[in-house]
């Protein structure tokens, strides 16, 4: 039963173009996450928020930033898409360092 | 420094075969330790997980995985892999405090083979 939910599923844009991601969590966990996953499957965490506190990674462009509106959405915007953004981006939930649950993802193209 | 090692990128395997997908972990305090696996077009599943206490842990689809302090592994065992196993495996190590996130290891894809 899906508990994380993420739109759109696919994306296609182009270079320079700015997209947003959305992510909904009805599971009532206090963290959520974005990753990263590319062509080779690998995972990088880019962003966690727990009402308290946004921790970035520090290798994430600055053309990233996520956007909260209440500790269930956590949001994804990219400013001015480059070709290597092109990836699924993995939205996530747990409480606290516990397990977490994510959502099925959003491809994203960019031409 | 935390990390987490999948030793092996592609494993192949016979349906009604073992299974032995190995992790290992470097982290100074105590580990919560995860499998997950991702099946394709889809996003990460839970398998089973390891906070404390008996060092076999059970998972879903009768996956378990061993806990080895003095090994530093969690390592995912199956008795008997079944066709639908086929999928790519990611072994987590749960660092830091409220607010921070798991490192995953590069994933296991594993092929069951007839």
């Amino acid at each position: 039963e899906t508990a994380v939910f993420q739109t759109p599923n696919y994306h296609v844009t182009q270079v320079g173009n700015e997209v947003s991601f959305n992510c909904k969590q009805t599971l009532g966990h206090d963290t959520m996450y974005w990753y990263k996953q590319d062509s080779k499957k690998l995972l990088k965490i880019m962003f966690s928020y727990n009402n308290k506190q946004l921790i970035v990674n520090e290798t994430v462009p600055r053309r990233f930033s996520p956007q909260s509106s209440d500790k269930a959405h956590l949001n994804l915007r990219i400013k001015s898409v480059e070709p290597e953004d092109s990836a699924v981006y993995l939205c996530a939930s747990s409480f606290d360092r516990y397990e977490q649950y994510f959502g099925p993802g959003t491809r994203l193209t960019v031409l | 420094a935390q990390s987490v090692t999948q030793p092996d990128a592609r494993v192949t395997v016979s349906e009604g075969a073992s299974l032995q997908l190995r992790c290992k972990y470097s982290y100074s305090a105590t580990p919560y330790l995860f499998w997950y696996v991702q099946y394709p077009r889809q996003g990460l599943q839970l398998l089973l997980k390891y906070y404390s206490g008996d060092p076999v842990v059970q998972g879903v689809n009768s996956f378990e995985a061993e806990f080895s302090k003095s090994n530093s592994s969690f390592h995912l065992q199956k008795a008997s892999v079944h066709w639908s196993d086929s999928a790519v495996y990611f072994c987590a190590l749960s660092i830091g405090n409220s607010g921070t996130y798991q490192r995953f290891g590069t994933g296991t894809k594993l092929q069951v083979v007839p």
